[in-house]
């Protein structure tokens, strides 16, 4: 089972470049999410979307954008990066009706240099 | 909003010996979920166990169990007979029950297991 698929793993960036991280599941989840993990600080809630077409902002949205075309994909979108986007990304999904436990990505280390 | 607090940044237990890590949280609802993930060094989040707020009886998996003391707004995880592959950060997760599942996180406890 592949369950939550996110790639790159590890990337590397200039400041002001901007790329995508691209996550996919394949549980017919219709919700998903992108928390960032920062040592010490725990998970931090980037966006979500709670279905296709319908995207929302979590406690640390700036900087960031995503979008949600289909059930599968959730990409999230780093425009103009900066230092302090340096951090491991996890996407995250879960199934309507359940008891809210997520499913995670194995997550992608990102440097901002 | 709702915060989760993890007052144990780190924590060290002897292989085969018991540890138990705090969490308390902050909310004004009476119904919500509450989570243990593990994450070990390969960085995958690995949900440990759940409780559900209006079940008083503690959950239980394996090794691990929590001692939930709703009124005080506790949840604490005990792993009994420590294993060197239970050492992980642990973070604890909190889950209001809305519509739109989002969990809010604690910032983590990083256990050791001294061989």
């Amino acid at each position: 089972n592949a369950g939550v698929t996110q790639t790159p793993k590890f990337r590397i960036l200039k400041i002001g470049q901007s790329m995508t991280l691209q996550c996919t599941q394949d549980m017919n989840h219709n919700y998903m999410y992108w928390y960032r993990q920062d040592p010490g600080m725990g998970l931090k809630l980037i966006y979500y979307s709670v279905g296709a077409g319908i995207t929302d902002k979590g406690e640390v949205p700036n900087g960031y954008n995503v979008s949600r075309s289909t059930t599968e994909d959730f990409p999230l979108r780093l425009e103009l990066a900066a230092p302090s986007q340096t951090s491991v990304y996890f996407c995250a999904s879960t199934g309507a009706g359940g008891t809210g436990e997520l499913f995670f990505g194995e997550g992608s280390r990102l440097t901002v240099l | 909003a709702q915060t989760v607090t993890q007052s144990q940044p780190e924590m060290s237990v002897q292989e085969a010996e018991t540890v138990t890590l705090s969490c308390t949280y902050d909310t004004s609802e009476s119904d919500y979920y509450l989570f243990w993930y593990k994450q070990p060094p390969s960085r995958q989040m690995i949900l440990v166990i759940r409780q559900e707020a209006y079940k008083q009886q503690n959950a239980t998996e394996n090794r691990f169990s929590v001692n939930f003391q709703k009124a005080a707004k506790s949840f604490s995880l005990k792993i009994s007979d420590s294993q060197l592959g239970d050492a992980a950060m642990y973070f604890c997760a909190y889950y209001s029950g809305g519509s739109n599942y989002k969990l809010t996180f604690g910032k983590g406890t990083l256990l050791t297991v001294n061989p």
